[in-house]
């Protein structure tokens, strides 16, 4: 079974410039959320989706930042214009909606995100 | 608002002896309790999880994990380490397990 795949693995961009991360989860899983970890700092929640539906963007630090899942597959998160604060490693992570496997997240690799 | 707590930022130790990464922990309400390990160009694994019952959380790979609600904390331990246990472990909090906060990580280095 594959897992969480993100893409693109590293990204280098400019300030001003936009960047899209995609995440594909689980098949089958219809919870997908984003977490971001800056400077090593802790991995901060970004938002949570159930199928299509966000049911917590509490996390997305600004209006730049912009998360879809069309269809309920897999999602992206644009970020436009990027500052050099956005920099950090962007993770996605999916799970089953099973209460007995509450909060067992599968996590990708992670985007990191550099800002210049 | 919930928080982790994790104070060290690096834990080293010997192969063979015993292992403890500690984190505290601030929810409103009972908490859901998890640590995760990040092994090196990885994702996050799941380790363990406190939900409720049995203070004492066995997991994956030999780790365990005690809850301890007067002194709110959930620290990871192993009673004994290996080198392929070197990893960048994380402690969660949640009061809904459905918006995990995350600790900043302790970098756990065994060695021979």
């Amino acid at each position: 079974e594959a897992g969480v795949t993100q893409f693109p693995s590293h990204s280098v961009i400019e300030k001003g410039q936009t960047v899209t991360l995609r995440c594909d989860p689980i098949s089958g899983h219809d919870n997908l959320y984003w977490y971001r970890r800056v400077m090593g700092k802790e991995i901060k929640f970004l938002l949570h989706f159930v199928k299509e539906s966000k049911q917590d963007e509490s996390g997305m630090p600004n209006n730049r930042f912009l998360a879809e899942r069309t269809g309920g597959t897999y999602s992206t998160l644009k970020v436009q214009p990027a500052e050099l604060e956005d920099s950090g490693v962007y993770f996605c992570a999916s799970s089953q909606d099973l209460r007995e496997r509450a909060g067992e997240l599968f996590f990708g690799e992670g985007s990191r995100l550099t800002v210049l | 608002a919930q928080s982790v707590a994790q104070p060290e930022d690096q834990v080293n130790v010997a192969e063979g002896n015993p292992l403890t990464v500690k984190c505290t922990y601030s929810v409103s309400g009972n908490p859901y309790l998890f640590w995760y390990v990040q092994y090196p160009n990885r994702g996050l694994q799941f380790l363990l999880k406190y939900i409720t019952g049995d203070n004492l959380v066995k997991g994956s790979y030999g780790f365990e994990a005690e809850f301890n609600k007067s002194q709110t904390s959930f620290h990871l331990k192993k009673p004994s380490a290996l080198v392929s246990d070197s990893a960048l472990y994380f402690c969660a909090v949640s009061g809904t397990a459905s918006k995990l906060t995350f600790g900043t990580g302790t970098r756990l280095q065994v060695t021979l």
